[in-house]
């Protein structure tokens, strides 16, 4: 079944206290994102990863940082959470060009104290 | 960068009325238009996509969109509304981005269905 898939779905954590959010496509898609979904906000993509190696900011990348050391993942890092990250985050992949549609994972749901 | 505005965060339609959901784009090119939705504690997942073929398009459980140039929208419609639409719904446009793609979404909009 093609998927993404977010790891963990919850997390509760105190401030400072370094985290890794992960993300894994199984459809071999080139190109991964990151947002964050706050209420009234709709979705604002936090960075995005073009290819292997290849990753660029997107709307809000401060606090956040993202590496692409293999085509299937792309894993979150807050190094230092502070309470203004407490979100829903997804990640999201697709195969890049400007009509293709994106694949979301479920979701994870972080709270920073 | 393009921008996607959806009127009405929230919206209540009875169960068996229309369902309209608006979007309005700016874009100084053809659009690539997307509908999501977003049921509760689950991620985004395509409703329909626009992408030039044919000004009216039709999606998955009864919705569709018509792509309206002049008036730049994209609004979501479907003729009778089930409880099961319940759900948040966010309008996004794709654009050529360094040989990607970039994408901008809506703030999404609530449907309420009232029984």
């Amino acid at each position: 079944e093609a998927q993404v898939t977010q790891n963990p779905r919850y997390l509760i954590t105190v401030t400072g206290k370094k985290l890794t959010v992960t993300c894994s496509q199984n459809m071999n898609h080139e190109y991964m994102s990151w947002y964050r979904q706050d209420p009234g906000l709709g979705l604002r993509q936090i960075y995005y990863s073009m290819n292997v190696e290849v990753t660029d900011k997107g709307d809000v990348p401060e606090g956040y940082k993202v590496s692409r050391k293999e085509k299937r993942n792309f894993p979150l890092i807050l190094e230092s959470p502070s309470p203004n990250q407490t979100s829903l985050y997804f990640c999201a992949s697709s195969a890049g060009t400007v009509y293709n549609e994106q694949f979301f994972g479920p979701g994870t749901r972080l709270t920073v104290l | 960068a393009q921008s996607v505005t959806q009127l009405g965060s929230h919206v209540s339609v009875s169960e068996g009325a229309l369902v309209l959901l608006r979007c309005n784009y700016s874009s100084s090119v053809p659009p690539y238009l997307f509908w999501y939705v977003q049921y509760p504690n689950q991620g985004l997942q395509l409703l329909l996509k626009y992408t030039s073929a044919a000004t009216l398009v039709k999606g998955i459980n009864g919705f569709e969109a018509e792509f309206k140039k002049s008036e730049t929208s994209f609004h979501l419609t479907k003729p009778s509304a089930h409880m099961s639409d319940a759900a948040e719904y966010f309008c996004a446009v794709s654009e050529p981005w360094g040989g990607y793609q970039k994408v901008t979404f809506g703030i999404g909009t609530k449907l309420q269905v009232i029984p």
